[in-house]
């Protein structure tokens, strides 16, 4: 099983629609969780940290939960330049080595 | 503003020829980290280094080798090219203690 999983979509929805993510890990000793984006032939960027009790940045929350090793990314009102790949990120066990899942594409089409 | 600089954006290199990557951070970063990306397959570990001439291989170490001579330099080194290693390369850096990593623009290698 690997160790960080995310459909690999493609989600594709309308400008202003409510889209959501999630990423599952297996290893239950992980502590550290982000969400990064990254367009088309560009480098991963940090989106978001993801909190045990919840993240908000503007139109993108970011949740966490343990009992069912998850993380989930909500973004309200798409734009078209939200479009881009979303990759979840975990700490493997008690090390400091990012953990990346494969991405989550994301469509927004007028 | 942090910077981590990858030395090429394109590459191409011939079969058999040894290909060197350099990687350059600016923010005083412990930890280095070299992956690929290909189609389908995310982000795969090469290798990483938590401090300067210290090295640990990742998931995908074979066909490569690293250098850490400086703390803010990472050298990742492909000893014989071969076309399976035709991918996108990731330098990334992050401070001891958070996998917050930075990345570099990546470089695109193509071995022919």
């Amino acid at each position: 099983r690997k160790e960080v999983e995310q459909d690999p979509g493609p989600f594709n929805v309308p400008e202003g629609a409510t889209v959501a993510f999630n990423c599952t890990y297996s290893n239950s000793a992980s502590q550290s969780f982000f969400w990064y984006r990254q367009d088309c032939r560009k480098e991963p960027k940090l989106l978001m940290s993801v909190y045990s009790s919840g993240n908000e940045d503007g139109r993108f929350t970011a949740q966490l939960n343990r009992a069912s090793q998850y993380i989930s990314l909500l973004i309200r009102d798409s734009k078209l330049s939200d479009s881009a790949t979303y990759l979840c990120v975990v700490n493997t066990g008690g090390s400091y080595i990012p953990t990346f899942g494969r991405g989550t594409s994301l469509i927004v089409h007028p | 503003d942090v910077k981590v600089t990858q030395s090429s954006r394109y590459l191409v290199k011939r079969t058999g020829e040894k290909v060197f990557l350099e990687c350059v951070q600016d923010m005083d970063h412990e930890n280095m980290f070299w992956y690929r990306q290909d189609p389908g397959l995310g982000l795969r570990l090469i290798y990483f280094s938590y401090d300067v001439k210290m090295k640990e291989k990742g998931d995908i170490p074979e066909g490569y080798s690293v250098s850490r001579e400086k703390k803010e330099r990472f050298s990742l080194i492909l000893e014989s090219a071969s076309t399976n290693q035709t991918s996108m390369y990731l330098c990334a850096s992050s401070s001891s203690g958070t996998i917050e990593a930075f990345f570099g623009q990546g470089t695109r290698l193509t071995v022919v």
